[in-house]
Formats: C-alpha cells, structure tokens, sequence
C-alpha cells in the first residue's frame, strides 16, 4: 500500500480564497483524522470519521472548516474564506481502530498551507 | 481533559552520544504511542507502550513507561543524523473508550551535530 495520501503538499492563497485539501486513506482503514499542526498549539485534532461517518468534529476551529468522506477512499477539508491565521500543516492519518488499548494511526506527509 | 508535556523542547547533541526525551501525562496512560516527524514530512510510527513498567527497543531507539503509567522516556543510545527530526506521544487517556481523542504532545525537536 502507498500508505496516506495527501494533495497538494503545498498551497499559498491568498486571505478570502477557498481552499480545498485532500486525502486518501490506507485501504481497509476504517478510521480518518485530520489534524493542523502549528509551533504555537503543536498537533490538534480537528475532526475524525469511523466509516465514512463524521464523529467528531469538536476540534474544528470555526464554521469556515468543514469536512468531508465521500466514500471510503476519499476526504476533503475545506476552508472557506481562508485567512491568514489558518497557515498551518495539516495532515491526515488513518487507521484500523480509534480508542482503547491499540491504535496506530498512519499519517500522510501533510499539506503546508500559506495564506496571505 | 488530558495533558502531556514532552522536555526538552529542542535538544542539540553530538553524533554518538546519548539522550533521553520525557513526556509527562496528567492523567494515567492506556496507551502511549512515540513518533517521529522528520522535518517537512508526516509522523512516522516508532512504538506503543501499554503496561507498567513495559519497555521495547528498536535498533538504538527505547523507550520506556514508568510503573504508575503517567510518565514515558525515549532513549537513543549512540545517536546519528538519521536520528534528527521531531519526536511526539500521544496518548489514549480513557482505555477502552472508544469516544476519547489521541493527545499529543508539542514535540521535542532533535539535531545532531556531525
């Protein structure tokens, strides 16, 4: 398996622009998190899935975020408008199980985003 | 809710000698999980650690979980470039709560000078 897929790797907009990132899971995977890493707030879960299924989204930070599963093969987080204090990595992981004594969860290489 | 403090914040040694990377939790840990991010790319995972007391080994990396299950060490012995990066835990505070989130905490940034 090629492990965490993430597009683009970077992406500089500018404050008000829409912004669209994506992610593809390990395959069999039933879990999906999307994270934003800053130095200031270190790595914060945003939102996650079980199934394609949102089940947490009390990590995102305003309604300008939102997130999607389509299927079991695809997600997107949006940011619409963008601004500048939303520049930050983001990444997407996946894994078998979420909670309890065993997860492991696999990340991508995560989306640099700049927004002037 | 459940904290974890890792220390150092950055960490600077000479290629060969050894460290030791802390992460402190608040609460007990379940599950205690170390990773490593290389700088630009996603987090790679190194180990998971459950019970008290409980150490594994990889190569020149240990880590360890202390009886009372609210502090983890990593260890590298005869450190090397390919050693520098960003380490993080995590941690499932609830156990078998499968409604719990992953903590994490804000990483200790390693370089290894030549």
């Amino acid at each position: 398996d090629a492990g965490v897929i993430q597009s683009p790797r970077h992406e500089v907009t500018e404050m008000g622009q829409e912004v669209t990132l994506r992610c593809k899971p390990i395959s069999g995977h039933d879990y999906l998190f999307w994270y934003r890493q800053t130095m200031m707030r270190g790595l914060e879960l945003l939102i996650y899935f079980n199934n394609n299924v949102p089940i947490d989204d009390s990590g995102m930070p305003e309604d300008r975020f939102s997130a999607k599963m389509p299927n079991a093969s695809f997600s997107t987080l949006k940011i619409q408008p963008s601004e500048p204090r939303d520049s930050a990595v983001y990444f997407c992981a996946s894994s078998l199980f979420y909670g309890g004594a065993e997860n492991i969860q696999y990340f991508g290489a995560g989306t640099r985003l700049s927004v002037l | 809710s459940q904290e974890l403090e890792q220390s150092p914040q950055s960490l600077i040694v000479q290629e060969g000698k050894n460290l030791t990377i802390n992460c402190t939790s608040s609460k007990t840990l379940y599950g205690l999980y170390w990773y490593k991010q290389k700088y630009g790319e996603g987090l790679i995972f190194l180990m998971m650690l459950q019970k008290g007391g409980e150490e594994k080994s990889h190569e020149k990396i240990t880590a360890k979980l202390d009886e009372k299950k609210q502090q983890s060490s990593l260890h590298i012995t005869a450190s090397q470039p390919s050693h520098a990066g960003i380490y993080l835990c995590g941690a499932d505070s609830s156990g078998m709560n499968r409604d719990d989130k992953i903590i994490f905490g804000k990483g200790t940034r390693l370089h290894i000078l030549p």
